[in-house]
């Protein structure tokens, strides 16, 4: 069974454009999370989709969004992009982000702004 | 809101030692998920070990358990007989288990880097 995977796996862009990054969970999950990681904040939570919707939010600006579409798969979008969202942005993927789910990560997008 | 603390940034141990990695947490609720996450150089964060509130048995999965301390809010992991492949950064996380989207989220601490001496 194939784990969950992010797309693309690093890129650089330039300070003011967006980004797009892509997840697909694993087969049959329907919960989809992101989460970023830098040096000095650590892993924080973004959001999270079930079936479409997001279900909770992280404390992050407008300018991070995301959504999931019906066969699971998940975009999230960093607009304005400032030199502070250099970071590695993990995604990870449940069955249905209930309690005794086993919540798996994939690889993660390495994103750096210059 | 919940926070978990891991105070020791790094720790180093002899292959074939133990080690324990040390990890508290803050929390008014009182049933809830505890998580120890592997993040080796690939960055893909990898379960290593669970326990849930409301048992009172330590978890173990292999050469790993915990030693958990509902009252004193401290859940630390244990690796015993460790490998050149433990080498990595550690997370300890907490996960409400409130019956609601709102435990879809985990809660994680600043990691420890666990080297490992041949």
């Amino acid at each position: 069974k194939a784990g969950v995977t992010q797309t693309p796996r690093y890129l650089i862009k330039t300070r003011g454009q967006q980004v797009t990054l892509s997840c697909s969970p694993i087969s049959g999950h329907r919960s989809v999370s992101w989460y970023q990681q830098t040096p000095g904040q650590g892993l924080q939570f973004l959001f999270e989709y079930f079936s479409e919707t997001q279900r909770n939010k992280g404390n992050f600006p407008g300018r991070f969004s995301g959504r999931q579409f019906s066969n699971s798969r998940s975009e999230m979008n960093v607009s304005t992009l400032e030199l502070g969202d250099s970071a590695l942005y993990l995604c990870a993927s449940s069955l249905q982000g209930t309690r005794a789910d086993t919540i798996y990560f994939g690889e993660g997008s390495w994103l750096t702004v210059v | 809101a919940q926070t978990v603390t891991q105070s020791q940034p790094e720790m180093s141990v002899q292959e074939a030692e133990t080690v324990t990695l040390s990890c508290t947490y803050d929390t008014s609720e009182s049933d809830y998920y505890l998580f120890w996450y592997k993040q080796p150089p690939s960055r893909q964060m990898i379960l290593v070990i669970r326990q849930e509130a409301y048992k009172q048995q330590n978890a173990t999965e292999n050469r790993f358990s915990v030693n958990f301390q509902k009252a004193a809010k401290s859940f630390s992991l244990k690796i015993s007989d460790s490998q050149l492949g433990d080498a990595a950064m550690y997370f300890c996380a907490y996960r409400s288990a409130k019956l609601s989207g709102a435990n879809s989220k985990l809660t994680f601490g600043k990691g420890i880097t666990l080297s490992v001496r041949p």
